[in-house]
């Protein structure tokens, strides 16, 4: 299994400003994804994250909100830009191979003022 | 589009109980199901999956089965602790593109 890390774990933002959270994963994966999860709700995927092009977006989730980073098989960034309220949640990177078996980051707490 | 129902919502056991949560999906071309426990304020942990040519797998007191003629799937815990109170959730994949469609989870709750 992978082992997998995220930066920050928790943050308090103003609204209008951006976030940067980091994924990282201790070994070589082909697939990495993000994902969004209201207290209480289960998980929405919001994109995922191709090594070397942009990712590919669920509906409801744009680039210009959410723009993603992936410069190698273990690194992934997700941007949350221009913040309001709304966008409060836990944001959670997750990884897999070819294999279907999907890893979990510990997630980052959001909350926006 | 492929959709997954997962009940109940809530469960309550006496501690050393069995538990057992079920989940419905509806793209018979689903042949992933993970099982995921998530603790508070910790990411989801993958515990057991199956695949569609798999009945049923066991790993210790956690177990699922499959049955896909009816497209269910079942999570079994038995002899619960109080380490097992979390939420649980399913989910389903087709393989094609990894993305798991996930259930609305279960709170589980062991009583002592």
């Amino acid at each position: 299994s992978a082992v997998i890390s995220q930066k920050p774990s928790r943050d308090i933002c103003q609204r209008g400003t951006s976030l940067t959270i980091q994924c990282q994963v201790d070994s070589q994966v082909t697939m990495m994804f993000w994902y969004r999860q209201q207290p209480g709700q289960s998980l929405t995927l919001i994109a995922t994250a191709n090594q070397g092009s942009e990712a590919t977006y669920e509906s409801g989730f744009v680039i210009d909100k959410f723009p993603i980073s992936r410069p190698n098989l273990t690194f992934s960034t997700l941007t949350v830009s221009n913040m309001s309220p709304e966008d409060s949640s836990i944001y959670l990177c997750s990884a897999g191979g070819l294999t279907n078996e999907q890893f979990f980051g510990p997630g980052t707490r959001l909350t926006v003022l | 589009g492929e959709n997954v129902e997962q009940h109940p919502s809530t469960l309550s056991v006496q501690e050393g109980d069995s538990a057992v949560i079920k989940c419905t999906y509806s793209d018979s071309a689903s042949n992933y199901f993970p099982w995921y426990k998530q603790e508070l304020g910790k990411g989801p942990q993958l515990i057991i999956d199956i695949r569609s040519n798999v009945g049923e797998k066991k790993d210790q007191r956690i177990a699922v089965t499959l049955n896909k003629t009816a497209k269910h799937f079942s999570l079994h815990i038995t002899e619960t602790q109080p380490e097992d109170s979390a939420v649980y959730f399913c989910a389903a994949s087709k393989g094609s593109n990894y993305q798991l469609i996930w259930g609305a989870g279960t709170k589980l709750i062991i009583k002592p």
